[in-house]
C-alpha cells in the first residue's frame, strides 16, 4: 500500500515568511499526490493536486511538485499570513488515500 | 450542492453500547469512504463503497464495525460493543471519480466513557 512521511513537528513562523513542509511518499503504483489542509475548528478541505510527474498543483499562494524520481511533493509558500495557521497533511493514492500526520503550521503576526 | 453531511456532530455512548453514524454524501459523487482521525494524527482508511457496493475494507475495520450504503445515497457506520479505544473523529467523504480527491465532512467525534 501507499505510505507517506512528513517533516516532524509543528513549524511555527512570522508572517511573510516562506514555507516548505517535506513529503516523500512510497507508493504502488502510479498515485495521485494532494495535500489537504485543516483550519482551526474546521474539516478537511482539499488544498491542491497533482495527477502525474512534474505537474505543479497550486491554489491560494501554495505549490507543490509531483516529483517522481524523489517519490516527494513538498509544499512551499512565498509569504503566509496569519490565516494560513492550520494543521497541513500530504495523502498519496488513486481512490484509497494514505495520510501523513500532519504538519502544524503557527504562523505569528 | 450542500457538501457532505455527517450526523450526529458528537456522541458520547458509554463502552459497550452500540452506535450508528450517518454520511449524506454529495449527491452526485458514486464513491463514498469512511476514514478515522485520533488527535495528533493523519486521518486512517476505513472503508469505500462505489455506489451501494463495498469494495474494500481496511484490517481496522474489525468485526465490530459495518458500514452500509443501501441505495448508493447516503452511508451508515455502526459500531457495536464499543471500547473506549474507538473514541476517535470519524470523517466520511465522497468523491465523483476517486482520482480527483474527496470532499470531507465535518466528522463525528465519537467518546466512549
Amino acid at each position: 500500500g501507499n505510505s507517506v512521511t512528513q517533516m516532524e513537528g509543528p513549524v511555527t513562523l512570522s508572517e511573510e515568511a516562506f514555507l516548505t513542509i517535506n513529503c516523500t511518499y512510497t507508493a504502488t503504483g502510479y498515485p495521485s499526490l494532494f495535500w489537504y489542509v485543516q483550519y482551526p475548528g474546521e474539516g478537511l478541505q482539499l488544498l491542491l493536486k497533482a495527477t502525474k510527474a512534474d505537474d505543479k498543483g497550486s491554489n491560494k499562494g501554495f505549490e507543490a511538485t509531483y516529483r517522481k524520481e524523489t517519490t516527494s511533493f513538498h509544499l512551499e509558500k512565498g509569504s503566509v499570513q496569519v490565516s494560513d495557521s492550520a494543521v497541513y497533511f500530504c495523502a498519496p493514492g488513486n481512490n484509497r488515500l494514505a495520510f501523513g500526520k500532519g504538519n502544524q503550521v503557527v504562523v505569528i503576526p | 450542492d450542500t457538501g457532505v453531511s455527517q450526523n450526529p456532530r458528537h456522541k458520547i455512548t458509554k463502552r459497550g453500547q452500540n452506535v450508528t453514524f450517518r454520511c449524506d454524501p454529495i449527491s452526485e459523487h458514486n464513491r463514498l469512504y469512511w476514514y478515522r482521525q485520533t488527535l495528533g494524527q493523519g486521518p486512517e482508511f476505513l472503508t469505500y463503497f462505489q455506489n451501494e457496493a463495498q469494495l474494500e475494507k481496511s484490517r481496522l475495520l474489525s468485526d465490530r464495525f459495518s458500514a452500509e450504503r443501501p441505495k448508493g445515497s447516503f452511508s451508515t457506520l455502526e459500531i457495536q460493543r464499543t471500547e473506549q479505544g474507538d473514541s476517535a473523529m470519524y470523517l466520511c467523504a465522497s468523491s465523483p471519480t476517486g482520482f480527483d480527491g474527496y470532499t470531507f465532512g465535518s466528522g463525528t467525534r465519537l467518546t466512549v466513557v
